[in-house]
This record gives structure tokens, sequence and C-alpha cells, in this order.
């Protein structure tokens, strides 16, 4: 089973609206961090947003926030005012905290976003 | 403070060849990470270092895959006898390390794009 699910092919937002971009995730690992990486054509994978499992609240950072939904087990990212250079690929990832050492993340098969002017 | 680089960027080569691509981490970051990215995918992790030791290989990790990170800082990535389906970018991230996973951010490189023909 894919422990990362991005389902949407690809999204289209005209500039200045907010976006949703969903991401599913499959663990049994009681302790966890969610990220949000941004990925524009140039190929860097930029951070962008961190949610830990035990977080009581939705993590934001500037114009991203996370909708967290632990018992629907969504990690949604949310755009709000886009622009034109939020045009990109977009991934969710996982790390599972209780496996010792290893901090590995397991990404989804991302989503492309594009800004319309 | 510099991000994390990596040489070269670009890289083809002959089938059967061998490769060998650097990846300098953030300064004070004792991870280390190597990821694997095809076409129309996310990264795939490889391998993992705290400071000079790899605590974990990936089964993507063939015999002909090597890595090291003499003295905990750099890190190379050597592909020997190179085929048509090593062709991908390869990432290399750091982190910090230490303390609370949740604080533990992977930062990525510009990636190495390996053609191989």
């Amino acid at each position: 089973a894919q422990k990362i699910t991005q389902t949407q092919p690809g999204m289209f937002v005209q500039e200045k609206e907010a976006v949703t971009l969903d991401c599913t995730y499959d663990t049994s690992d009681p302790s966890y961090g969610l990220f949000w990486y941004k990925q524009p054509s140039s190929g860097e994978m930029i951070f962008l947003i961190y949610q830990g499992s035990y977080d009581q609240q939705n993590a934001t950072e500037g114009r991203y926030s996370l909708n967290f939904q632990k018992a629907r087990k969504s990690a949604n990212l949310v755009i709000s005012a886009s622009q034109l250079g939020d045009s990109a690929m977009y991934f969710c990832a996982m790390r599972e905290d209780s496996t010792g050492a290893n901090s590995k993340l397991t990404f989804g098969k991302g989503i492309t976003l594009s800004v319309r002017p | 403070d510099t991000g994390v680089s990596q040489d070269p960027r670009h890289k083809i080569t002959k089938r059967g060849q061998n490769v060998t691509f650097r990846c300098d981490p953030i300064s004070e970051h004792n991870r280390l990470y190597w990821y694997r990215q095809t076409l129309g995918q996310g990264p795939e992790f490889l391998t993992y270092f705290q400071n000079e030791a790899q605590l974990e290989k990936s089964r993507l990790l063939s015999d002909r895959f090597s890595a090291e990170r003499p003295k905990g800082s750099f890190s190379t990535l050597e592909i020997q006898r190179t085929e048509q389906g090593d062709s991908a970018m390869y990432l290399c991230a750091s982190s910090l390390g230490g303390g609370r996973l949740g604080t533990d951010t992977q930062y990525f490189g510009p990636g190495t794009r390996l053609t191989v023909l």
C-alpha cells in the first residue's frame, strides 16, 4: 500500500486566489511527521511546512497552512493568495518517527500547480 | 549560511562507465541523505548518514552503488558500470539531527541530473 497518496494530477488556480492540494497518508506508527515541499522547474526541493502527529494545532507558515485531519489521515496544503511564482510541483512527504535512528522521508508522486494570471 | 550544494549539476555518461557525485551539506548538519527521483515521481530514499556512519541503505541501492561520508562532512555517491535505468535526478539533503525529530527538517540541494546513454 502506498504510504503517501497524491491523486490530483494537476491543479489550476487564478492568481490571488486560494488553492488546496490534497495528501492522504497511511501509517501505523503513532509518531510521525508530515512535510510539504515545492519543486520548481529548476529541480530544487524547497521545504514549505511541517506538521507533527502530536501537534494540537494546524501548522502555518506565511501563505502556507496545513489542514491536518488525523482521523482521516489527511494533510492538505492550503496556499492563500496564489502568486505566479507558486507554479511548481508540490510533494507531500512523511517521516515515521518510531523506527529508531532513521529519519528518511517517504514522498508522494506530487501535484502540478499552475497559477494563471 | 550557504545551503546544500551538489556537483556536478548535470552528468552525461555512456553505459558501463563509472560516475561519482558530490554533496556538501549545510555546515552544522550532522545528517545527510541521498534520494533518487525519476521523471514524474517523488524522490525515493537511497541511503542515510549520521556523521560519518552510514546507518541505512535502501534496497534500491544495488551493489553498483556506494556512498561515503569521510569525516562526517561532504559525501560522495558512486555508481559503477552505469545502466540506462540509472538515469535520474540524484538529490542530496541534510538535517541538523539531534533533539526532537520534529525539528529535523531536511533541506535539499539542487540535485545532479544523470543521463546514461
